[in-house]
């Protein structure tokens, strides 16, 4: 039974290139939360999914960022221009319900630099 | 709106100490709280894990207590080793904006000394 799988682990991107972060939730959940974590912060909340809806974005930058999970295969975090403001560690996690008293299981991150 | 403060930001204790580590929320409408670790370039441990109607967890050397009322959890390491040396996250759930979502804390970064 994976875990949240996210790949890549490491991207390295040139100023106002795409970067896109993939994540897999773990079997049988449906809900995905993207957050970041600035060097030297805490984790930040981005983003929250479900299968084809995007649930809250009350977390995302106005531009250049946006997320989808799809039907079928990953959730996607695209970022679009990257600037250096954007390298960080960005985590993706996953629960089998909105209110699950589980809590979430997170993946261990994509560490984007942009250069 | 909700915020979570860690104290203290960085922590040096010597092999063999029983330590305390402080969260602090100021919003008491809380879903659930949990405790994670996290190692240098590594993703998110999850440690213990306090539901809104419980006042502690215990899993081996770890214990963590919830005092909603006083905004208040503390996690709790026996006998620490060099092997503990991590930051570790506490994180409060709750309803903002009409869904869960997770509000972390800075984190307390641990070293334990051989």
């Amino acid at each position: 039974n994976a875990g949240v799988m996210q790949n890549p682990r490491h991207l390295v991107r040139r100023r106002g290139q795409e970067a896109r972060l993939r994540c897999s939730p773990m079997k049988g959940h449906s809900h995905v939360y993207w957050y970041r974590q600035l060097p030297e912060e805490g984790l930040k909340f981005m983003v929250y999914l479900q299968k084809e809806n995007i649930i809250d974005e009350s977390g995302m930058p106005k531009e250049r960022f946006s997320a989808e999970f799809p039907k079928e295969g990953p959730s996607i975090l695209r970022i679009q221009q990257v600037v250096r403001g954007d390298s960080a560690a960005y985590f993706c996690a996953s629960s089998p319900l909105s209110d699950s008293f589980m809590g979430y299981t997170f993946g261990s991150g994509t560490r984007l630099t942009v250069v | 709106k909700q915020e979570v403060t860690q104290i203290p930001a960085a922590l040096s204790v010597p092999e063999g100490e029983n330590l305390v580590l402080n969260c602090s929320f100021t919003d008491s409408a809380i879903y659930n709280l949990q405790w994670f670790r996290q190692d240098p370039g590594k993703g998110l441990t999850s440690l213990l894990l306090i539901q809104s109607s419980q006042r502690e967890q215990t899993s081996g050397r770890l214990n963590a207590s919830l005092d909603k009322s006083s905004g208040r959890s503390t996690l709790y390491i026996a006998a620490s080793q060099p092997g503990d040396s991590a930051t570790y996250l506490c994180a409060v759930r709750r309803v903002t904006s009409g869904t869960y979502k997770y509000i972390f804390g800075t984190g307390t970064r641990l070293k334990v000394l051989a």
